[in-house]
């Protein structure tokens, strides 16, 4: 079954405490990108990568790391979170730049 | 300005009559255009996507698109309730996909 998948659905941290949410696709894309949605702000994209080892900004990426090692794998890293940083967290894929995006679960971040 | 524009609705229609969802964008070199269905809590589902000015049907949804006046917009005849839900636009220029921040339709039975 073709799917994007994050891990964890549900995280509970502290302000400063390095965190990692993954997201494996499973659809050879090459085209990757993480997404945070607020109430009344909708999707805005963090970062995005093209391929492996190319990986560039979005519309809010302060605060945020990205890597992509393997096409399969775009991990987001929050290195010293904070609570403005609560969201819920979306990642996609796809294959071209002009077709779908196929999302993950998502990923509810509380920083306390 | 935002790059991408919905009305946040709200949008209340009754069982069985067409629902008119709207969009419009900043960019004038977009490309494509993605209307996606998200329920509450859940992750976004692409409903239709259209490349080209003009209509395009899929089922009881259809996707209008007029690159002139920068809008896109959706209708969905028939509304059900199983259609409440927010309706998200997206565009796509360049490697950007950029949304809208939804409109909220609630079908009533």
């Amino acid at each position: 079954e073709a799917q994007v998948t994050q891990n964890p659905r549900y995280l509970i941290t502290v302000t400063g405490k390095k965190l990692t949410v993954t997201c494996s696709q499973n659809m050879n894309h090459e085209y990757m990108s993480w997404y945070r949605q607020d109430p009344g702000l909708g999707l805005r994209q963090i970062y995005y990568s093209m391929n492996v080892e190319v990986t560039d900004k979005g519309d809010v990426p302060e605060g945020y790391k990205v890597s992509r090692k393997e096409k399969r794998n775009f991990p987001l890293i929050l290195e010293s979170p904070s609570p403005n940083q609560t969201s819920l967290y979306f990642c996609a894929s796809s294959s071209l730049l002009y077709t779908e995006a196929f999302f993950g679960q998502g990923t509810r971040l509380t920083v306390v | 300005q935002k790059e991408v524009e919905q009305n946040s609705g709200p949008l209340s229609v009754p069982e069985g009559a067409i629902a008119s969802l709207n969009c419009t964008y900043s960019d004038r070199g977009s490309q494509s255009f993605f209307w996606y269905r998200q329920y509450s809590g859940k992750s976004p589902e692409l409903i239709m996507f259209i490349y080209s000015n003009g209509d395009k049907e899929d089922g009881r949804f259809t996707a209008q698109l007029n690159k002139a006046s920068q809008y896109v917009s959706l209708l969905i005849r028939d509304s059900q309730p199983s259609d409440s839900a927010t309706y998200l636009c997206a565009v796509k220029g360049g490697n950007k996909l950029v949304f809208g921040a939804g409109t909220i339709l609630r079908v009533k039975s």
